[in-house]
């Protein structure tokens, strides 16, 4: 069975720092790779999704990277913003899609 | 895309009964997807269900506690039964996309809490 880690579990920094959140998965027979957001009480946002393929995506301050040798995936946020503040949650897909442990994230202003 | 309603949104039960949880898609799809979130807690997969087959549940979780219908392949219903507090979670029904290496789309959840 797939096991997909996350770290850090939690992360605090101010306003305008560059972040880096970490996935790891232990199968490396993946079909994608995406991240999502999840503000408390809320569903679940999706941000970016990697093909397997790839080796990254971008989407204005987001960039997700993929190593699916190594079983690694990383979002990079840039110039990050108290409304970034939210758990990070990363899904690997196969057959089946599992969900990272996530990293919550408080940027203060 | 796709898109999800999910049905209740949210209940509370008392201990010892049954919910059917009901997830409907606006289009055809192979698999679907039972998530449970326990409070606090990331996104946990329950089983995945299939049509015209039985339902393949992960470790941890067995039909007799959570049974799932998957009559077409529009609907599926995610029963919990003889609940227990144990079992306060929001639970999720989630689709691919078409073809492998799609988004995953997910319906509102339904937020679950027994007395």
């Amino acid at each position: 069975k797939q096991e997909v880690t996350q770290i850090p579990a939690a992360l605090s920094v101010p306003e305008g720092e560059n972040l880096v959140l970490n996935c790891s998965f232990t199968d490396s027979a993946i079909y994608n790779l995406q991240w999502f957001r999840q503000d408390p009480g809320k569903g679940l946002t999706s941000l970016l999704l990697i093909q397997s393929s790839q080796r990254e995506q971008t989407s204005g301050r987001l960039n997700a990277s993929l190593d699916k040798s190594s079983g690694r995936s990383t979002l990079y946020i840039a110039a990050s913003q108290p409304g970034d503040s939210a758990t990070y949650l990363c899904a690997v897909g196969g057959n089946q899609f599992y969900f990272g442990t996530g990293t919550s994230l408080t940027v203060i202003p | 895309s796709a898109v999800i309603s999910q049905k209740p949104s949210r209940d509370i039960c008392q201990r010892g009964t049954s919910l059917t949880i009901q997830c409907q898609v606006d289009s055809q799809v192979t698999m679907m997807f039972w998530y449970r979130q326990q409070p606090g807690q990331s996104l946990t997969l329950i089983a995945t269900a299939n049509q015209g087959s039985e339902a393949t549940y992960e470790s941890g979780f067995v039909i007799d506690k959570f049974p799932i219908s998957r009559p077409n392949l529009t609907f599926s219903t995610l029963t919990v039964s003889n609940m227990s507090p144990e079992d306060s979670s929001i639970y999720l029904c989630s689709v691919p996309g078409r073809g492998r290496g799609e988004k995953l789309f997910f319906g509102s959840g339904t937020q679950l809490s027994v007395l």
